[in-house]
């Protein structure tokens, strides 16, 4: 079965500085790997993802994410972090025969000034 | 790019009532939507996956008879919550994939759903 994990409720870092969250997976074959931004009473919106090819992946608003196929890891980061970066953050995953997408837990980042 | 909208964005209902929630794909074909419940500082659950023209298939532990999803035509799916109850405040969201390109969901905006 397909799973996706998120190990931190919470990130906090201080404006400007680099940040990461977490993710690791677990699905049969090949994944396809997604991360999505929420903010309060609002939808996802969509900032990454990884299907094929090159194993860094840029996506919106500055963020990437690093696929690492022997750690099943697909760690979203960015380099300097902004106030308005805070958010909830989803990792989510599908493996190729599947097409309903399957979300971690989510971690809510918080970036202070 | 691909936008979902849905509709009521909120809505306060009483108990014992039901509620109808639409989620259209704006600017393109949708032939699968899919319909997730999350409960405050959750995650995202896959209630059902909702294919036009067909019954939905839905996730276990959701009562079909209870969330009735209707997937009538390329851009529109419905869903409804039959006689609510409290613990049916949630937020719902909808997805749709893009016809020919399974690998891509677009997010709707969220209904957020209170039952009094």
């Amino acid at each position: 079965a397909q799973s996706v994990a998120q190990p931190e409720d919470q990130v906090n870092v201080a404006e400007g500085n680099p940040l990461t969250v977490k993710c690791t997976y677990s699905v049969s074959g090949n994944p396809y790997l997604f991360w999505y931004v929420q903010y309060p009473n609002r939808g996802l919106q969509f900032l990454l993802k990884y299907i094929t090819g090159d194993n860094l992946v840029k996506g919106s608003y500055g963020f990437e994410a690093e696929f690492n196929k022997s750690q099943t890891s697909f760690h979203l980061k960015k380099p300097s972090a902004l106030v308005s970066d805070s958010a909830l953050y989803f990792c989510a995953v599908r493996d190729q025969a599947g097409t309903a997408l399957i979300f971690g837990k989510g971690t809510t980042l918080s970036v202070s000034s | 790019g691909a936008v979902v909208s849905q509709h009521p964005s909120w809505v306060i209902c009483k108990s014992g009532t039901s509620v109808k929630i639409e989620c259209r794909s704006l600017d393109f074909q949708a032939t699968t939507m899919f319909w997730y419940r999350q409960f405050p500082k959750q995650s995202l659950m896959l209630m059902a996956t909702s294919n036009e023209g067909s019954k939905a298939t839905y996730e276990q532990g959701v009562e079909k008879d209870k969330f009735l999803i209707n997937h009538a035509s390329l851009t529109l799916s419905t869903l409804t919550v039959t006689s609510a109850h409290p613990e049916d405040s949630s937020f719902y969201i909808c997805s749709a994939s893009l016809q020919g390109a399974w690998n891509e969901q677009f997010f709707g905006p969220g209904t957020r759903l209170t039952v009094l």
